[in-house]
């Protein structure tokens, strides 16, 4: 596609649900990245891939959150018996090299856990 | 700690002005950088970036500035326009390490 695509838009879900959500990168880039935005705040790292293998994951905040790339493409984050202070919009980015290349973004999905 | 920061939280301008967006650095190993707006609802959207071996980059009606001396970058938008409105974030990365680190952004509110 033209641009990042992520999905659900929206998610809501009761505290303890386990949640999956949807990343499709920009065809071809080998870099897909994952972040966390709180309300009024900047973006914050969670995890990288380089097609399948995810070489950076020190930005999970816990073991309840997981993310795969298996075959290099579409990527999915997992968060499992989810607690409210997860609540944020999560925004996956592509690019196509590693260095001094621009991510781009998708528009994010926005999960609220009641 | 190393961080990326932002001067002015809001900015409010009007139609037709230049912008000025600043941000800091506190990281030198820091050589890429790029700005990003994003708009409510939406996603970050490249607008600029620039490495470190430059001081300066332009691109329509945009302009960045770097200064490693001082660790300072800023954003600077010609003839704003009312569709500029949005936050307004500067993000780095550090050396080799891929990950951007943004800064909190600046609201910049362009007034007809």
């Amino acid at each position: 596609g033209a641009g990042v695509s992520q999905s659900p838009r929206y998610k809501v879900a009761k505290r303890g649900q386990d949640v999956a959500l949807r990343c499709d990168p920009i065809s071809g880039h080998v870099s897909l990245f994952w972040y966390q935005q709180a309300l009024g705040q900047g973006p914050e790292f969670l995890t990288y891939f380089q097609n399948e293998a995810q070489l950076d994951k020190s930005g999970l905040p816990s073991d309840r959150f997981f993310a795969e790339r298996p075959e290099g493409s579409v990527s999915t984050l997992k968060i499992q018996r989810t607690q409210q202070e997860d609540s944020a919009v999560y925004l996956c980015a592509s690019s196509s090299d590693r260095f001094y290349q621009p991510q781009h973004f998708g528009d994010g999905t926005r999960l609220s856990i009641l | 700690g190393e961080s990326v920061g932002l001067h002015l939280p809001t900015l409010s301008v009007q139609e037709g002005d230049n912008s000025i967006i600043n941000c800091a650095y506190s990281n030198s190993a820091s050589d890429y950088f790029i700005w990003y707006k994003q708009e409510s609802g939406k996603g970050p959207q490249f607008i600029i970036d620039i490495r470190s071996n430059m001081d300066k980059r332009q691109g329509q009606r945009v302009t960045v500035l770097l200064n490693k001396t001082v660790k300072h970058l800023s954003l600077q938008i010609a003839a704003t326009q009312p569709g500029d409105s949005a936050v307004y974030f500067c993000a780095e990365n550090k050396g080799s390490n891929y990950k951007l680190t943004f800064g909190k952004g600046t609201l910049l509110t362009v007034n007809p």
